[in-house]
């Protein structure tokens, strides 16, 4: 079965820094990569997805991912953050045999907190 | 506008009680799927259901019903037989089984579930 992990539980980043989200997957094919943004006591929304093709992908709200296959890696990144960027952020794969028909495979959450 | 609509936002319920939460869309999805969200854990696939009258368990289906009787609408019930009933329970649909190429799953605002 595939997993995902994302190693940080928190970052916390200052305003206009840059950032970057971790995220890795076990899977023995290439799944689909998706990144989601949950804000306190809402429903989850999509920043950006790999399905295939070009291995950086650009999202909305600025953000951007690399998918790394020898890696084994989806990052999320972006060139600089502001204080709406506060957020949950949940990395997710399905496999491309089946696609989303099981449900999507989440990680535990990266929580960003952005410092004035 | 298109959408997932949850109801209620937040629900109470006295210990050894069943309740039923409702998940509506208009999108005209084919898939339906329902996530426990519980601090640090991420979430969790309960049920899901890729088509009216048929549906499947998730990862953690023990103390929780669905029905899929029609395609807008799947609603689930915790039942007296979850343990641990208090989390965020989100739903989310897709076009179909797959993960479509417009934006994945959509996902509704959530329902904050509070046994007392």
């Amino acid at each position: 079965a595939q997993s995902v992990t994302q190693p940080d539980i928190h970052i916390t980043v200052s305003e206009g820094a840059s950032l970057e989200l971790r995220c890795n997957y076990s899977y023995g094919a290439t799944p689909y990569l998706f990144w989601y943004v949950q804000s306190p006591g809402q429903g989850l929304q999509l920043l950006l997805k790999y399905f295939s093709g070009d291995t950086l992908v650009q999202g909305i709200k600025g953000f951007e991912a690399e998918f790394k296959r020898s890696q084994s890696s989806f990052n999320l990144r972006k060139p600089s953050v502001h204080w709406s960027d506060a957020a949950e952020y949940f990395c997710a794969v399905a496999p491309m045999m089946g696609g989303g028909a099981d449900g999507l495979t989440f990680g535990k959450g990266t929580h960003l907190i952005i410092q004035p | 506008d298109g959408g997932i609509t949850q109801s209620p936002k937040y629900l109470f319920r006295k210990e050894g009680q069943n309740v039923t939460l409702s998940c509506e869309q208009n999108l005209n999805h084919d898939a339906m799927y329902w996530y426990r969200q519980d601090p640090g854990q991420g979430l969790r696939l309960i049920y899901y259901s890729q088509i009216v009258n048929d549906f499947q368990k998730g990862d953690i289906a023990e103390g929780y019903s669905v029905s899929r009787e029609k395609k807008e609408s799947f609603p689930l019930t915790v039942t007296s037989a979850q343990k641990n009933p208090t989390a965020f329970y989100l739903c989310a649909s897709s076009i179909d089984p797959w993960p479509d190429r417009d934006g994945g799953y959509t996902f509704g605002s959530g329902t904050r579930l509070t046994v007392v």
